[in-house]
């Protein structure tokens, strides 16, 4: 079975660009987050999606949206760059979303440098 | 509001001793408590989780983990380490209400 996937797997960008990053869940899967991961901490909530909807959002400005489509995969979009968004971006799926012991697949992440 | 403290941000340890970890949570509901393991330039991998059928949890590779309400506690230990064991390792914390919280990593090095 193909996991989780993600792409690109590398980005520069600069400063008051747009990136949009690509996640694909396993298949079966109906739900996706996305994290970010600055270095040295650990991942950070953003959104969570299931059956195309919002489930969940962390906290992040307005300037990050994501949407899901028919299909379960999805795109996390970032407007206006700041220095401060570069880092590992991380996709999870799973098969019914977050609720109790859902467990989450993650994808190897998309490393995103704003320059 | 739900938070997840990882004690530790560093672990040393030799090669066949054994491996704590420690981890602390905080939440409203009833918790969902995993452990990751991400290696260098790898993708986060789960050792186990935490389904309220038990408190003693087993994972893979040689984890396991209790879950200890009273303390608010989700401590991963391993009798003994092997160098391939040297990651990064993540307590996570999920709730009904749809997020994730991940605590802040604990890296563990193991001496040969």
């Amino acid at each position: 079975d193909t996991g989780v996937t993600q792409s690109p797997t590398h980005l520069i960008k600069t400063r008051g660009q747009q990136v949009t990053l690509r996640c694909s869940p396993i298949s079966g899967h109906k739900s996706v987050s996305w994290y970010q991961q600055v270095l040295g901490q650990g991942p950070q909530f953003i959104f969570q999606y299931y059956e195309k909807e919002e489930r969940g959002r962390g906290n992040f400005p307005d300037r990050f949206s994501a949407r899901q489509f028919p299909n379960y995969s999805s795109e996390l979009n970032v407007n206006a760059l700041l220095l401060g968004d570069s880092a590992l971006y991380l996709c999870a799926s799973s098969f019914a979303g977050l609720a109790g012991t859902e467990t989450q697949y993650f994808g190897p992440g998309t490393r995103l440098l704003v320059l | 509001a739900q938070s997840v403290t990882q004690l530790d941000s560093h672990v040393s340890v030799s090669e066949g001793t054994p491996v704590l970890l420690r981890c602390n949570y905080s939440s409203s509901y009833s918790p969902s408590l995993f452990w990751y393991v991400q290696h260098p330039n790898k993708g986060l991998q789960l050792l186990l989780k935490y389904t309220s059928a038990a408190t003693l949890v087993k994972g893979i590779n040689g984890f396991e983990a209790e879950f200890k309400k009273s303390e608010t506690s989700f401590h991963l230990t391993k009798p003994s380490a092997h160098m391939s064991d040297a990651a990064e390792y993540f307590c996570v914390l999920n709730t009904n209400a749809g997020k994730s919280t991940f605590g802040d990593g604990t890296t563990l090095t193991v001496k040969p």
